[in-house]
C-alpha cells in the first residue's frame, strides 16, 4: 500500500536559519502530494500542495518541488521564524484512494 | 467562512461508557473524513463518507467504533462501550472533491479513564 516517510524530529535551528525536512513516498501511479502543519492544540492546516511531477508548491515562504525520479517532496524554507515552530506532516492521495496517508510528522522548534 | 466544525473539544469519561463526537463540515464539501491521532500509530484514517455514503471503513478498528452522516451537514462517530486504548484526537475533515486538499477541524481530545 502506499507509504510516506518524513526525518525524525525534532528539529531544532535558529531563527533565520536554512530549513530542510526530508519526504519520500511509495505509492502507485501518480499520487497528490501535500505538507500540513500543525500548531499545538490546534488541528491540520495544510501548507502547500502538488499534484504532478515535476510542480512546486509554495506558501508563506515553504516550498517543495513534486520529483517523481526520487519519489520525494522535501519541505524548504530560506529563513525560518520562532512562529514556525509546529509539527510538520507529509501527506498523499494515492490514485485508488482519496484518504491521506500521512507520515510520522517532524516537529520543529526554532529559538530566538 | 466557517471551517470544519467538531464537537466536543475535549471529552473525558469512564471505560464503558458510550461516546458520541460530531462532524459538521464545510458546507458544499462532497468527501467527510474521520482519522485519529496517537502517539503510537500518528495519524490513521478511520472512515470516509462521499455524498453521506459510507467509501470506506476498512480503518475502523472494531466493531465498538461506528459513523454516520445522515445529511450533507453533519456526521457522527460513535464509540460504545469506550475503552481506555480509545483515548486519542479525533479529527474530521472535509474536502470539495476527489482531487481537492482536505480542511481539518480543530479536533476532539477524548480521554477514556
Amino acid at each position: 500500500g502506499d507509504s510516506v516517510t518524513q526525518m525524525e524530529g525534532p528539529v531544532t535551528l535558529s531563527e533565520e536559519a536554512f530549513l530542510t525536512i526530508n519526504c519520500t513516498y511509495t505509492a502507485t501511479g501518480y499520487p497528490s502530494l501535500f505538507w500540513y502543519v500543525q500548531y499545538p492544540g490546534e488541528g491540520l492546516q495544510l501548507l502547500l500542495k502538488a499534484t504532478k511531477a515535476d510542480d512546486k508548491g509554495s506558501n508563506k515562504g515553504f516550498e517543495a518541488t513534486y520529483r517523481k525520479e526520487t519519489t520525494s517532496f522535501h519541505l524548504e524554507k530560506g529563513s525560518v521564524q520562532v512562529s514556525d515552530s509546529a509539527v510538520y506532516f507529509c501527506a498523499l492521495t494515492g490514485a485508488g484512494r482519496r484518504a491521506l496517508t500521512f507520515g510520522s510528522g517532524t516537529r520543529l522548534q526554532v529559538q530566538p | 467562512d466557517a471551517g470544519v466544525i467538531q464537537s466536543p473539544r475535549h471529552e473525558v469519561t469512564e471505560m464503558g461508557q458510550e461516546v458520541t463526537l460530531r462532524c459538521k463540515p464545510i458546507s458544499g464539501h462532497d468527501y467527510l473524513f474521520w482519522y485519529r491521532q496517537t502517539m503510537m500509530r500518528g495519524l490513521e484514517l478511520l472512515i470516509y463518507f462521499n455524498n453521506n455514503v459510507p467509501i470506506d471503513d476498512s480503518g475502523m478498528p472494531e466493531d465498538r467504533f461506528s459513523a454516520k452522516m445522515p445529511n450533507a451537514s453533519f456526521s457522527t462517530l460513535k464509540i460504545q462501550p469506550s475503552e481506555p486504548r480509545d483515548s486519542a484526537v479525533y479529527f474530521c475533515a472535509s474536502s470539495l472533491s476527489e482531487r481537492q486538499p482536505q480542511h481539518f477541524g480543530d479536533g476532539t481530545r477524548l480521554s477514556i479513564l
